[in-house]
């Protein structure tokens, strides 16, 4: 039982290229959660799926776009990375809404040029 | 809009002490609290979750209590370890239940 897996751990982009943010959870989640993580910020939302097939934008949307492939699997995409995304990124899920307890992922290093 | 603040940033602590940390929010109206250790370079593991219609939750030498009133929750750590050395951030549900807003966290520190 691995729980919440990420890929890439790290990763290293120049301003403007694109990169998919791999997330996968083995405990039969329902909803999915992407975070990112900023010094002196806090984990700030950026989208969610409450159930498969459905994806919500979070309190930091912009620059992003999700798909929920299937149950198991939560993408974070990144279409012309900025400076301004270089940050933490982490995927959690929860049973059934955000108001159960979350489960996290170990989180993808992004460094963007 | 909800707002979660906590507050000190950081604490060091001689291990075998007890200690406080503490947890704000602006809107009362939350589904839930939880908190959560974040160890250096990994991702956060949930520690407690206190749901609205209650007071407390303990776990092992964690203990969490919830006042809605007045907008705070506390984390108490009993006789205090090395290993507890982590960022203890605390996340409050929205207005809607639709997102956990996080606190900037606090670092403790235990020495031995």
């Amino acid at each position: 039982n691995a729980g919440v897996t990420q890929t890439p751990k790290f990763q290293v982009l120049k301003t403007g290229q694109s990169m998919t943010l791999q997330c996968a959870q083995d405990m039969n989640h329902n909803s999915m959660y992407w975070y990112r993580q900023d010094p002196g910020m806090g984990l700030r939302l950026i989208y969610y799926s409450a159930s498969e097939g459905t994806t919500d934008k979070g309190e930091v949307p912009n620059g992003y776009n999700v798909s929920r492939l299937n149950k198991r699997e939560f993408s974070l995409r990144l279409e012309s990375a900025a400076p301004s995304q270089t940050s933490v990124y982490f995927c959690a899920s929860s049973t059934r809404t955000v108001t159960d307890t979350q489960y996290f992922g170990p989180g993808t290093r992004l460094t963007v040029l | 809009k909800q707002e979660v603040t906590q507050i000190p940033a950081a604490l060091s602590v001689p291990e075998g002490e007890n200690l406080v940390l503490n947890c704000s929010f602006t809107d009362s109206a939350i589904y839930n609290l939880q908190w959560f250790r974040q160890d250096p370079g990994k991702g956060l593991t949930s520690l407690l979750l206190i749901q609205s219609s209650q007071r407390e939750q303990t776990s092992g030498r964690l203990n969490a209590s919830l006042d809605k009133s007045s907008g705070r929750s506390t984390l108490y750590i009993a006789a205090s370890q090395p290993g507890d050395s982590a960022t203890y951030l605390c996340a409050a549900t929205n207005q809607a239940g639709t997102a956990l807003i996080f606190g900037k966290g606090t670092t403790l520190s235990v020495s031995s």
